[in-house]
């Protein structure tokens, strides 16, 4: 069974960094064809692609973002690490992560709201 | 790739049959998946591969369509089934996802 979930700070001032984690089980992002992206929805809004990281360590980002944010995995703790630079009340939102199969987002976590607000 | 759904909001009844589309700036082949998302939930995963239903998915629900054009079908609509529809193209980076479809029940 996999499960996903996020986490880290609910609030963070602009310009500071945003870091989240997706802490997963069920399955191993070293195993060949796994991948965890992260994705992000504001509020009332739909829901944008941000960033992806394969079990090669191939990673994608969004062109929009790319200057600011990073992924990273840990496949010994089994998570996937997000890095928002240089916060800005835009990016307010419910951020998710999820299990990426090869045409979809099959197993997504519960989500984290994240507010940029000073 | 950019993704236009629509409608954007319908309200029909228990039983009713629903249609909603998702059209594609360029051909993406089949590269498309259908998320539901019930507020307040995360999206969860109905079709992929433009026809294909996702492990568990009711089959009340069916899909169709290649290249630019695609629809989601709901058969004998039911409460659980409102909340917010959304397409996404898997063709190329950076993916994307429609505007959405909002989903009431009368």
């Amino acid at each position: 069974q996999i499960t996903l979930k996020e986490s880290g700070p609910a609030l963070v001032k602009p310009t500071q960094t945003l870091t989240l984690t997706c802490t997963f089980s069920g399955f191993s992002v070293s195993t060949t064809g796994a991948a965890v992206a992260w994705l992000r929805q504001p509020p009332g809004e739909s829901l944008q692609w941000l960033a992806i990281v394969y079990w090669n360590d191939d990673k994608r980002y969004t062109p929009s973002l790319r200057n600011r944010i990073t992924i990273t995995k840990d496949t010994s703790r089994d998570q996937v690490v997000l890095t928002l630079t240089n916060a800005d009340p835009v990016d307010t939102g419910t951020y998710f992560c999820a299990h990426s199969g090869v045409s979809s987002h099959d197993f997504w976590g519960p989500g984290i709201l994240v507010t940029v607000s000073s | 790739i950019q993704l236009t759904q629509s409608p954007s909001f319908l309200s029909a009844s228990v039983g009713d049959r629903v249609t909603i589309t998702c059209r594609a700036s360029q051909g993406i082949n089949t590269y498309l998946a259908w998320y539901h998302q019930k507020p307040g939930k995360a999206p969860s995963l109905l079709i992929y591969a433009a026809s294909s239903l996702h492990n568990g998915v009711s089959s009340r629900f069916s899909a169709s369509g290649s290249a630019t054009e695609f629809t989601l079908k709901i058969s004998n609509l039911q409460p659980e089934d409102a909340g917010s529809y959304y397409c996404q193209q898997t063709k190329s980076f950076p993916l994307t996802f429609g505007g959405g479809t909002k989903v009431e029940i009368k």
